[in-house]
């Protein structure tokens, strides 16, 4: 059994780019959760895709957004990158959207 | 709207000392709660909820409704207890979190 991997753990980008993360959810589990953990604060729930639908959404402008594929892994995308996108994104992935999620190890975003 | 307070961003303890984790939160209903923790250079991960009532790694946490508190509590750190705590509450398909304490145990 597999944990739930994210790429590239680290990235720099610069401020008006756009940014694709990945995220390959542990095996048997049909929803992941993305989550953006700025420096300091606790993990923002960014959105939630299940059986490769968004399935929830957190206060995060249209510039994030996501997709999941029918294996279940999933794509972060945030066009239009700006200075305070830097941070940690956390992808978690679960058998349905109340049960345990796991974590990944994160992505590390740094906008210059 | 739900929340979740942790009051203490940093808390330091000697070995073999009670170490008490705070969390408060906001919530209308019968909520549920979990710890999660980060150790150094892992991935966040779940240490224990409220309605499983096991003590996990010599942690346990009470759900107090009327002072809306799950304080995480061990009655003798270890070092190997140094880490990030998140106290955090599910809200229909999102975990909302706290922002986090980190606990030091020296030795």
């Amino acid at each position: 059994e597999t944990g739930v991997t994210q790429s590239p753990t680290h990235l720099i980008k610069t401020r008006g780019q756009q940014v694709t993360l990945r995220c390959s959810s542990q095996s048997g589990h049909n929803t992941v959760s993305w989550y953006q953990q700025a420096l300091g604060q606790g993990p923002q729930f960014i959105f939630q895709y299940y059986r490769e639908e968004e399935n929830g959404r957190g206060n995060f402008p249209p510039r994030f957004s996501g997709l999941q594929f029918p294996n279940y892994s999933s794509e972060l995308n945030v066009n239009a990158l700006e200075l305070d996108d830097s941070a940690l994104y956390l992808c978690a992935s679960s058998l349905g959207g109340h049960t345990e999620a796991f974590f990944g190890q994160g992505t590390r975003l740094t906008v210059v | 709207a739900q929340r979740v307070t942790q009051p203490e961003k940093l808390l330091s303890v000697f070995k073999g000392a009670p170490v008490e984790l705070k969390c408060n939160y906001s919530y209308s209903g019968s909520p549920e709660l979990f710890w999660y923790v980060q150790y150094s250079r892992q991935r966040l991960q779940l240490l224990l909820r409220h309605i499983s009532r096991e003590s996990i790694k010599g942690f346990t946490a009470d759900l107090n409704k009327g002072e809306t508190s799950f304080h995480l509590k061990k009655p003798f750190a270890q070092e190997e207890d140094s880490a990030m705590y998140y106290c955090a509450l599910p809200k229909s398909e999102k975990l909302v979190f706290g922002k986090g304490t980190k606990l030091t145990v020296n030795p």
